[in-house]
């Protein structure tokens, strides 16, 4: 079975901390996935990585930044947390190519509180 | 830009009845994906249609895929309260995954 972990499942920061999010998968997937489900939003893609060290902004980039240094690790960073981003983050991994067709899988998801 | 948009956002059914979820992509890729989220728990795979005219069916959910119309459907057949939970469609392209908000389906006794 593929295993999509995310490191903390619930978290409370205060405004201005810095927050990482960590995020492992044991599938050697190229492909990793941060994205932020708010409720009447849907998922909304912060970034995606298609390779070590590689990382792609999404929709809502702003006030966030990434790190993959190893494949099956991906992270998210917070730099100084605003109330905004309190919010369900979600970490994804699945295999690349074009015409893949591939699913992604889902980690447990990381709710977030920004006080 | 990569876009998804999916109707309806709210769904409340009778066990038993019928009903169609929409999702619309404005993706090149024709890669259309379904899955599925219960309260409190993370995205499950559903159905994944990558041609013109797929169709793939599991118990009372069937997706298909339109590809002209950039259309793709998920119809529920005599709903069940199990069926209770947020749907959502994604589409695909260059490794890029993009999701609808999500249709919230209630089914009632």
């Amino acid at each position: 079975d593929v295993k999509v972990t995310q490191s903390s499942r619930y978290l409370v920061k205060r405004t201005g901390e810095k927050v990482f999010l960590e995020c492992v998968q044991d599938m050697d997937h190229e492909n990793m996935f941060w994205y932020r489900q708010d409720p009447g939003l849907g998922l909304r893609l912060i970034y995606f990585s298609y390779d070590v060290k590689m990382k792609e902004k999404g929709d809502i980039p702003e006030g966030y930044s990434v790190s993959r240094e190893k494949k099956e690790r991906f992270s998210l960073i917070l730099e100084s947390a605003s109330t905004n981003q309190t919010s369900m983050y979600l970490c994804a991994s699945g295999l690349a190519g074009a015409g893949a067709g591939n699913t992604i899988y889902f980690g447990e998801g990381s709710w977030l509180t920004v006080v | 830009e990569l876009k998804v948009e999916q109707n309806p956002l709210f769904l409340s059914m009778q066990e038993g009845k019928n009903y169609t979820i929409y999702c619309n992509y404005s993706t090149t890729s024709d890669r259309l994906y379904w899955y599925r989220q219960d309260p409190g728990k993370s995205l499950e795979s559903l159905f994944v249609l990558l041609s013109n005219g797929a169709v793939k069916q599991e118990g009372r959910l069937m997706a298909s895929l339109d590809t002209k119309a950039r259309l793709s459907t998920l119809h529920i057949t005599a709903a069940v309260h199990d069926l209770s939970a947020t749907y959502f469609c994604a589409a695909e392209e260059d490794n890029d995954m993009r999701f609808g908000a999500g249709t919230r389906l209630t089914v009632k006794p």
